[in-house]
């Protein structure tokens, strides 16, 4: 079945780069979908990031838009986030998704991984 | 940009009691990329109803979603004990491209 797995560091120094990978299996990076990025700050709601599709075309939520940059890497069929001058605020569960081509929702999600930034 | 406001923010209902759970968008959207999501705690969330009405892949039938104009219901019959999380409705607009979800609504055990 197809799975999600995040990875990277779960600490960031303020105005530092967040860097995080979601590796894919049971799934090829370069199928009719797009993949996402989603956070959730300790106790609050979910917050949309951005998309990717393998070509390259990205979708960026307009508030994040100046400090986020997504990728894919088709050796490695995985994709990746990397958020730039970050704050406390961006302390939050990270995850990323799948967004099949059929539709315009999420099935299936990695578990999530915390990322603190704190000096 | 088009904001989903959940209601109720909290609802206590009983195992084998039905639940309705609604999420309103500011303005006029299409049903068709309307989805939602429960999480439990330390998990993360899980597709239940896309396209507004079309269950996901293993969702029982005791999950149906609908729509009429700005407001969408969750509906849940038969609550099972599993069933108690929190539930996010979800909303694509492609003009910009923005997935827009609302606050929550929290299922707990009477």
């Amino acid at each position: 079945q197809v799975q999600l797995q995040e990875s990277g560091p779960g600490l960031a120094k303020p105005s530092g780069t967040l860097s995080l990978s979601c590796a894919v299996s049971g799934d090829s990076i370069s199928s009719n979908n797009w993949w996402t990025w989603v956070r959730q700050p300790p106790g609050k709601g979910l917050e949309w990031i951005g998309e990717i599709f393998h070509s390259g075309t990205t979708n960026y939520n307009p508030s994040l838009r100046s400090r986020v940059s997504i990728s894919v890497d088709k050796s490695k069929n995985h994709f990746s986030l990397q958020l730039s001058s970050v704050t406390a605020a961006d302390t939050a569960f990270y995850f990323c998704a799948r967004i099949p081509s059929y539709s315009s929702c999420m099935d299936i999600w990695g578990q999530g991984t915390t990322v603190t930034v704190s000096s | 940009e088009i904001v989903l406001t959940q209601s109720p923010g909290t609802l206590s209902l009983s195992p084998g009691e039905s639940a309705t759970l609604s999420c309103r968008a500011s303005q006029s959207v299409s049903s068709s990329p309307l989805s939602w999501y429960q999480q439990k705690p330390g998990q993360a969330p899980r597709l239940l109803i896309y396209s507004a009405s079309s269950r996901a892949t293993g969702i029982p039938d005791r999950f149906s979603g609908s729509a009429s104009g700005t407001d969408f219901t969750l509906t849940i019959s038969r609550l099972e004990p599993e069933d108690f999380a929190v539930y996010y409705c979800q909303h694509y607009g492609s003009s910009p491209p923005m997935y827009t979800f609302g606050q929550g609504t929290k299922l707990e055990i009477k």
